[in-house]
């Protein structure tokens, strides 16, 4: 069966600092992978996708960026967080587009 | 353009109780429809979905879900709620005909179950 692993599952983070989420997905190949973020109260916002290796696509500008440097890995990272980038973070993956997304556990990121 | 809403943005029922979430859609045909629940501090899990086929939907945790395309609607339902149940609750749609594009999610409703 596929499994989605996402951490850590808590991160405290200053203002200015670097970010790095990571995301793997097990039992399935070629996966379409999301990372969404939720802010509270908000619902879900989607970040980025990607239908392969080295595939992203991006719907929102920000300070975020997203890379898929393996079939099913998928990292979200940041050169300097803002203050703005708090939330819980979420990564999914699907088969395809229409099909179904299965969610990790999610990621509480705290700036201070 | 597609959409979904979700009109109620918190409900309170009371334990044992019967439930409706509300889920309205707007597409151009009949799209792939799904409900999904978030408990706090977790990632959101696959209740139900619906595809094709009979419109009266069975999920997991007792839970169904009714199709009327006459209104747009899928909404969801369990004819006794438990504390437990109490958490965040997501309605998604998908396009039935084009496998790579994405499905949407409403902005959530939050259930509270009273004692």
């Amino acid at each position: 069966s596929q499994t989605i692993h996402q951490w850590p599952a808590t991160l405290v983070q200053p203002v200015g600092s670097p970010l790095s989420l990571e995301c793997t997905v097990e039992g399935t190949s070629n996966p379409n992978l999301y990372w969404y973020r939720q802010a509270a109260g908000r619902g879900l916002q989607l970040l980025f996708y990607s239908v392969g290796i080295g595939q992203i696509s991006s719907e929102v500008p920000q300070n975020l960026s997203a890379s898929r440097p393996q079939d099913r890995q998928f990292i979200l990272s940041s050169k300097k967080l803002l203050l703005s980038d708090s939330g819980f973070y979420l990564c999914a993956w699907s088969l395809f587009g229409n099909q179904p997304q299965h969610f990790g556990d999610g990621t509480r990121l705290s700036i201070l | 353009a597609q959409s979904v809403t979700q009109p109620d943005i918190h409900i309170t029922v009371s334990e044992g109780a019967s439930l409706e979430l509300r889920c309205n859609y707007s597409y151009g045909a009949t799209p792939y429809l799904f409900w999904y629940v978030q408990s706090p501090g977790q990632g959101l899990q696959l209740l139900l979905k619906y595809f094709s086929g009979d419109t009266l939907v069975q999920g997991i945790k007792g839970f169904e879900a009714e199709f009327k395309r006459s209104q747009s609607s899928f909404n969801l339902r369990k004819p006794s709620v438990h504390w437990s149940d109490a958490a965040e609750y997501f309605c998604a749609v998908g396009p039935p005909m084009n496998r790579d594009d994405k499905i949407i999610f409403g902005k959530g409703t939050r259930l509270h179950i009273l004692p």
